[in-house]
This record gives structure tokens, C-alpha cells and sequence, in this order.
């Protein structure tokens, strides 16, 4: 069975840092790109960073870049987002997914880690 | 950015009845669009890929169609169990993006 499990989110004030975790199981993890998507309340999804396999190859949304930075350790079937500067709209679900832009669709996604920006 | 639109907001329907979801393109995306459905606390679930195929384990009852920049997700006997979010996703361009979300209600 394919599994996506994520962990880390929480409350965090503005200007701040949270590092979340996504542990898959299920699949070839190696092989395989792993995006980060999040959906703010009552908004649509927006995906935000995408990892390749190997790991040397990342990709960030404009909303992000310079501030998050996306990771995977092949060895512990485990993809990071280490989100620092954090603002207020960055208040969302954060999903991660197997697949990346332009390439694949989005699947399977996990369940989701709340990250709250907020004083 | 290619913006999708979806309508409309929210479907309030029975048990038994037919659902069509719209999905609208500012510019067009060919094939290259998904339906997502997704239940609160759950991981969202990939229903429909390139328009019209449905992904693995997904009932008949769920059908998609269109291309270019207008796309419908149908469900031909709504059960219990389909009343969610949906949302469309383009991969067209970089980055993709996705549509706001139809809610799918009792009514």
C-alpha cells in the first residue's frame, strides 16, 4: 500500500522557521520526483516545490523561492521543506505529492501538515 | 498564467442524481487536465488524467471529457460517498495550476 505521511507542521510566528518531513513507503521512492503542495483556507490548491530523485534538481513557485528550501534523503524514503521567513500567506495545508509540473499528475498525495503564521 | 475556473461554487444534489462539474481554461491546455477529489482531514485523490482518463480504482460512475479550454467531470449516480471538494489541475505550462473547487453537497 502506498503511504505519505506528513509531519512537522504547527504555529509559527511571523518572520519564523518550520521544517516539515514526508515519510512514503509503498513505492520506489528513488526514482520517483516528489512535489510539496499547499492549500491556504478556502482557496484552491498551489503547488510549491518539487524535488527530483537523485535530489539535485529543485524547483520552486515564485511565491517561495529564496525562502524555502526542498530536500530528500533516498536512504530514509523521506522528502523535507525547510520554510524559513515565513509570512502570514504562507497559513495552509501542506500536502506532499509523487509527481512534479509539466511531467506527471499529482499522485498520491498525503493527508497533510496545518502550518499557521500568525503572532 | 493559465487560470482555471470552475463551476459552479457548489452542487447541492441527492443520492442517485447525476453531478456535471465545469472547468474552464483562460487559455487552452489541450488535454492536459486532471480532476482531484478531496475529503476533509483526507489526502486529496487523483480521479480523472488527461481529461478523460480515469486514474486506477476510480468507480465507472466517474467520467471526464472536454479539451482545449473547456472540460466537465461527471458522476452519473452521486453515492454517499462522493460529496467533496473537487478541483481541475492543468499541466499545460510551468508551473500548472489548479482550479478554485467545486463543493459537492447534500442537498
Amino acid at each position: 500500500e502506498v503511504q505519505l505521511l506528513e509531519s512537522g507542521g504547527g504555529l509559527v510566528q511571523p518572520g519564523g522557521s518550520l521544517r516539515l518531513s514526508c515519510v512514503v513507503s509503498g513505492f520506489t521512492f528513488s526514482r520517483q520526483a516528489m512535489s510539496w503542495v499547499r492549500q491556504a483556507p478556502g482557496k484552491g490548491p498551489e503547488w510549491v516545490s518539487v524535488v527530483g530523485g537523485s535530489g539535485t534538481i529543485t524547483h520552486y513557485a515564485d511565491s517561495v523561492k529564496g525562502r524555502f528550501t526542498i530536500s530528500r534523503d533516498n536512504s530514509k524514503n523521506t522528502v523535507y521543506l525547510q520554510m524559513n521567513s515565513l509570512r502570514a500567506e504562507d497559513t495552509a495545508v501542506y500536502h506532499c505529492a509523487k509527481g512534479e509540473p509539466l511531467h506527471s499528475w499529482f499522485d498520491p498525495w498525503g493527508q497533510g501538515t496545518l502550518v499557521t503564521v500568525s503572532s | 498564467e493559465i487560470v482555471l475556473t470552475q463551476s459552479p461554487a457548489t452542487l447541492s444534489l441527492s443520492p442517485g442524481e447525476r453531478a456535471t462539474l465545469s472547468c474552464r481554461a483562460s487559455q487552452s491546455v489541450s488535454s492536459y487536465l486532471a480532476w482531484y477529489q478531496h475529503k476533509p482531514g483526507q489526502a486529496p485523490r487523483l480521479l480523472i488524467f488527461d481529461a478523460s482518463n480515469r486514474a486506477t480504482g476510480i468507480p465507472a460512475r466517474f467520467s471526464g471529457s472536454g479539451s482545449g479550454t473547456d472540460f466537465t467531470l461527471t458522476i452519473t449516480s452521486l453515492e454517499p460517498e462522493d460529496f467533496a471538494v473537487y478541483y481541475c489541475q492543468h499541466r499545460s505550462n510551468w508551473p500548472g495550476t489548479f482550479g478554485q473547487g467545486t463543493k459537492l453537497e447534500i442537498k
